[in-house]
């Protein structure tokens, strides 16, 4: 079985400044999704990026971006020029690419709390 | 990407008592999931809800405690039964996004569920 870790339970960054949040995972799998999750206080779960195993680029999405390092199972996500809004947990969740039973679920790691100082 | 209305967004239930949550998503989706994530912690997988068959619950979910309904393709509820203080959480439904990100997944925003 998948599991994905978030060994930073909190952050803080300063408005305008860079955070990275940190995330491994296990899976004995080649082909898998990682993503991106945040929820802030209104509870709504927001899809802020996402990774493909087999692509070698690493994503990005305006603001953010992530550090994709297949071999060491690490999938870190980068905020840049953080805004009030960005004050949110986040999730980072594994999906495997095959379509066996079992397999369209997200796994997700603790989450990181991240808060911005203005 | 669908857009999934989930309701309630919040109740306070009595224990013993039971509550049925309803996501309505305005295209039609042929899996449904169901999570649960408790104070404090992330989300957890109760139970997978394909369209004319019965749902797929994970390790530690049972249908008699967590039923669902999936009448057709835009729609599903989640009932929490014989609720008890430890069921507090807040419970959310999703789909599987198309077009952008496909592969990711929309929720709802999620039901607020609290046991006294």
């Amino acid at each position: 079985a998948q599991t994905v870790t978030q060994s930073q339970p909190e952050m803080s960054v300063q408005e305008a400044e860079t955070v990275t949040l940190s995330c491994t995972y296990d899976t004995s799998e080649s082909d898998y999704y990682l993503f991106w999750y945040k929820q802030p206080p209104s509870r709504q779960m927001i899809l802020v990026i996402r990774q493909e195993a087999y692509k070698q680029q690493n994503a990005t999405e305006n603001r953010f971006s992530v550090n994709f390092q297949k071999a060491a199972k690490s999938f870190s996500l980068k905020i840049s020029d953080s805004q009030l809004g960005d004050a949110a947990m986040y999730f980072c969740a594994y999906r495997s690419s095959y379509s066996g039973a079992g397999s369209y679920q997200l796994t997700f790691g603790k989450g990181t709390k991240l808060s911005v100082i203005p | 990407s669908a857009v999934i209305s989930q309701k309630p967004s919040r109740d306070i239930c009595q224990r013993g008592t039971s509550l049925t949550i309803q996501c309505q998503v305005d295209s039609q989706v042929t899996m449904m999931f169901w999570y649960r994530q408790q104070p404090g912690q992330s989300l957890t997988l109760i139970a997978t809800a394909n369209q004319g068959s019965e749902a797929t619950y994970e390790s530690g979910f049972v249908i008699d405690k967590f039923p669902i309904s999936r009448p057709n393709l835009t729609f599903s509820t989640l009932t929490v039964s014989n609720m008890s203080p430890e069921d507090s959480s807040i419970y959310l439904c999703s789909v599987p996004r198309t077009g952008p990100f496909s592969f990711g997944y929309t929720f709802g925003s999620g039901t607020r569920l609290t046991v006294v």
